[in-house]
């Protein structure tokens, strides 16, 4: 069965950093663009960041781009999502998503890890 | 980059009901057009993807269509697990796969 699983999310203050970890089984995760997209509460899904499957290009919504970094250990079958100088902006609850081949849609999403950033 | 707008924002139907809501991106993006279905507590679903594509397990009552810069999903003979809410995505842009806002479909 093909499963994200997200962890790493909790309360942080504002400034300070987080880093999220989503472990993938399932599939050949190495082969895979993957995402991380994010949801403010009661808010709708905003793009956040992706990356390609051998790791090497990355992209960002400016709204993040500076301050977070996506990567990835395919030895691990693991993505990252390390965010820096965080503010209350991006309390959200975060998905990481698998990206399918034909049309670059996300196939597959986790069950999403809150981040709540507040002092 | 690239703007996704949806409209309705909102609608309200009855179960039997053919919906349809519309997105629109502020420039082409090809057939780089995927729908998602959100309900309460849950991670969104894929229902379509380039534009017209039917997921896999996604009954067919669900249908996409357009091109370019405007696209719709209809669903015919709404069903009561299809109240959700439903967004647009591009995928073409590596700038970002922005989202659009979101169609809430609920009971009249």
């Amino acid at each position: 069965e093909v499963q994200l699983l997200e962890s790493g999310g909790g309360l942080v203050q504002p400034g300070e950093s987080l880093r999220l970890s989503c472990a993938a089984s399932g599939f050949t995760f190495s082969n895979y663009v993957m995402g991380w997209v994010r949801q403010a509460p009661g808010k709708g899904l905003e793009w956040v960041s992706a990356i390609l499957g051998r790791g090497g290009t990355t992209y960002y919504a400016d709204s993040v781009k500076g301050r977070f970094t996506i990567s990835r250990d395919n030895s691990k079958n693991t993505l990252y999502l390390q965010m820096n100088s965080l503010g209350a902006e991006d309390t959200a609850l975060y998905y990481c998503a698998k990206v399918h081949d034909y049309g670059r849609p996300f196939d597959v999403w986790g069950q999403g890890i809150l981040v709540t950033v507040s002092s | 980059d690239i703007q996704m707008t949806q409209s309705p924002s909102s609608l309200s139907a009855s179960a039997g009901d053919r919906v349809t809501i519309t997105c629109r991106a502020s420039q082409s993006v090809s057939n780089y057009l995927n729908w998602y279905q959100q309900k309460p507590g849950k991670a969104p679903k894929l229902l379509i993807y380039a534009a017209s594509n039917l997921q896999s397990g996604v009954p067919s009552r669900f249908s996409g269509s357009g091109s370019g810069t405007e696209f719709t999903l209809t669903i015919t003979s709404l069903q009561p697990e299809d109240f959700a809410i439903y967004y647009c995505q591009q995928s073409y842009s590596n700038s970002g796969f922005t989202f659009g806002p979101g169609t809430k479909v609920d009971v009249k």
